[in-house]
């Protein structure tokens, strides 16, 4: 199937450590994105790739740091979890920034 | 002002009626919009774009209004299963490449 897709779908973690999250299309779209979407369900985008170039890198702290490895896949790294990254992360892409997105099932995550 | 805005409702209506959600945006230089539906405990899934001064799909017709910054969903003959977070979408803004999401608006269709 043509899709967006990310693992895992659900992590927990204790406080501190570190965790990856990975995302596929295979859409052939040119732009991926992380979004954050908390318990107030407010979908805040973090960052994109257009190309493999980050193009979007909101005010995140450093702790989360994403890689593009290629223009199918964008992965997110977060150093030292802390409670208050527990949420849904979802990844997206689109053909260019400006056409529609596609998202991902998203990855609930939940930092004890 | 947030940059994309929406009532949250929640918008409670019986099957079969039409309900219509507005949605303003506050920065008059974007260019895109979409509407997305997104279940509880789901992904936002796309229901429509917006590309010109309108656009209908069925029991749905999204409407533009460039010249007072606001965006509509319309909804005709509900079904139980519309029920979901309708959420506005604005973008890109200037050189930002950035899609601004409205906080949705959520929908309750009773039987």
């Amino acid at each position: 199937d043509t899709a967006v897709s990310q693992t895992p779908k659900y992590l927990v973690t204790q406080m501190g450590n570190d965790k990856s999250i990975k995302c596929e299309q295979n859409l052939g779209h040119d732009t991926m994105y992380w979004y954050k979407q908390d318990s107030k369900k407010f979908l805040k985008i973090m960052f994109s790739y257009n190309n493999k170039e980050l193009i979007i890198n909101e005010t995140v702290p450093n702790r989360f740091s994403p890689k593009s490895p290629d223009k199918a896949h964008l992965n997110l790294h977060i150093n030292s979890l802390e409670l208050g990254d527990s949420a849904v992360y979802f990844c997206a892409s689109s053909q260019d920034p400006a056409r529609e997105q596609f998202f991902g099932p998203g990855t609930r995550l939940t930092v004890l | 002002r947030k940059e994309v805005e929406q009532d949250p409702g929640p918008f409670n209506v019986p099957e079969g009626a039409t309900v219509a959600f507005n949605c303003t945006y506050s920065n008059s230089a974007s260019q895109s919009f979409f509407w997305y539906r997104q279940d509880c405990r789901k992904e936002p899934k796309l229901l429509m774009s917006v590309y010109s001064s309108g656009n209908e799909d069925g029991r749905f017709t999204a409407q533009l209004n460039r010249a007072s910054q606001y965006i509509s969903l319309l909804i005709r003959d509900s079904k139980l299963s519309d029920s979901a977070t309708y959420l506005c979408v604005a973008g890109p803004m200037d050189s930002s490449y950035k899609l601004i999401f409205g906080s949705g608006t959520r929908l309750l269709v009773r039987p």
